[in-house]
Formats: C-alpha cells, structure tokens, sequence
C-alpha cells in the first residue's frame, strides 16, 4: 500500500524560500498513471490546489503561484519536492502531498504538515 | 478558474441521520467531480470520484449523484467516524484543480 510522508522545516522567515519534500514508500514514483501533487490548506479556509508533476517530470502549477514554483522528481530517492520563493505569510498553510490519478482526483494523501512563515 | 459552491457551510447531524451535501460548478463540469473526508491530523480520504464511483474500501453508505453543475454527497446513515470535514473538487479543468469551501459535519 502506497503510503505518502512530506517534511521540512514547520518555519520559514518571510521572502525566504519554504522547501518540502515528500517520501513515497509502497509504490515507485516512477509508476506511470499517477501524477504527484502538493495541496494546502490555509489556516480556517479551504483547499488550494498548488501543482503536479508526472513521473516522466512534466510539471504543471497553479496560475496563481507561477514565478515562485518549482516542483520536482528525485527518483533514486523515491521523493518529490516543493519549493516556492519569496514566501509570505499567506503561504501559512498545512501542505500536502498526494498521489492523483490519471482521472484527476487524489487517491493517496499524506497527513500533512504546517508551515507557518513569520520572523 | 472553476468556482465550486458547498451547501451547507456546517451541519449539526446525530448518529443514524442521512446527511446530504450539495455542491454546485459554476460551469459544467459533466461527472468530473470528487469527494473528499477530511478529520484533523489523519491523512485527507478520497471517497468518491467520477460524480458517483465509490472508491475501494470505502462504506456503503456514502454515496455520490449529480452531473453538469449540481451533485451531492449523502450519507446514509451518519456514524460517530463520520464527523469530519467534507469537499467536493472538480477534476474537468486539471489547471488547476477547485475545491469547494468544505462541509463540517458536527454531532447534534
């Protein structure tokens, strides 16, 4: 059974850059057919869809945070990663990664980590 | 972008109610619509896709209707594990993925 892991530092100084990375066990990230996601939640509010990447590393974000976006593959370590620059407090969130499958829906999550950027 | 609308925002329901909760697309997004569970510090739970598919090992009594702009969630007769926090997610547009605001369901 897939089983997905992220984790990071929980703070992050604003304009600095918050980095997470997620461990996927159970299952290869290399597996085709599944895209491999990260989601947030904002304190008190609802999901927000960040972005995805295939496991032959095509990417696709959410318009709303292109230019300070990188997602990637580390396929010999079995993780992906999240990077957004230039990070203020309104990207305080509980950050999630998530195994989505070809039909757009996530069928493995994980249980989530909180960042909170503050000085 | 795709707007998704949950009614209600939170219900007050006890254990063997039906429950119901609607989502609404602001445009037709035909049966791309998913539904999710969502309970504090467990990992978030796909329980329906496609408008209407139960996904594995999830209980019977969920279940998931609706096409175009308007579906629900219902849930039979609620259980004490029930009481979480519920989004729909339209998958029509994959960039990017929408949710809606999210259903508290709360024990009466």
């Amino acid at each position: 059974q897939v089983q997905l892991q992220e984790s990071g530092p929980g703070l992050v100084k604003p304009s600095q850059t918050l980095s997470l990375t997620c461990t996927v066990s159970g299952g290869s990230i290399n597996s085709g057919g599944f895209y491999w996601t990260w989601i947030r939640q904002h304190p008190q509010k609802g999901l927000e869809w960040i972005g995805y990447i295939s496991y032959n590393g095509s990417a696709y974000h959410n318009p709303s945070l292109r230019g300070r976006l990188t997602i990637s593959l580390d396929t010999s370590k079995n993780q992906f990663s999240l990077k957004l620059t230039s990070a203020s407090a309104a990207d305080t969130a509980v950050y999630y990664c998530v195994r989505a499958t070809d039909y757009d829906y996530g069928d493995t999550w994980g249980q989530g980590t909180l960042v909170t950027v503050s000085s | 972008d795709i707007q998704m609308t949950q009614s209600p925002s939170s219900l007050s329901a006890s254990v063997g109610d039906r429950v119901t909760i609607t989502c609404r697309a602001s445009q037709t997004i035909s049966s791309h619509l998913n539904w999710y569970q969502l309970k504090p510090g467990k990992a978030p739970k796909i329980l329906i896709y496609g408008a209407s598919s139960l996904q594995s090992g999830v209980p019977l009594r969920f279940s998931g209707s609706g096409s175009g702009t308007h579906f629900t969630l219902t849930i039979s007769s609620l259980q004490p594990e029930d009481f979480a926090t519920y989004y729909c997610q339209q998958s029509y547009i994959s960039v990017p993925w929408t949710f809606g605001q999210g259903t508290r369901v709360e024990i009466k």
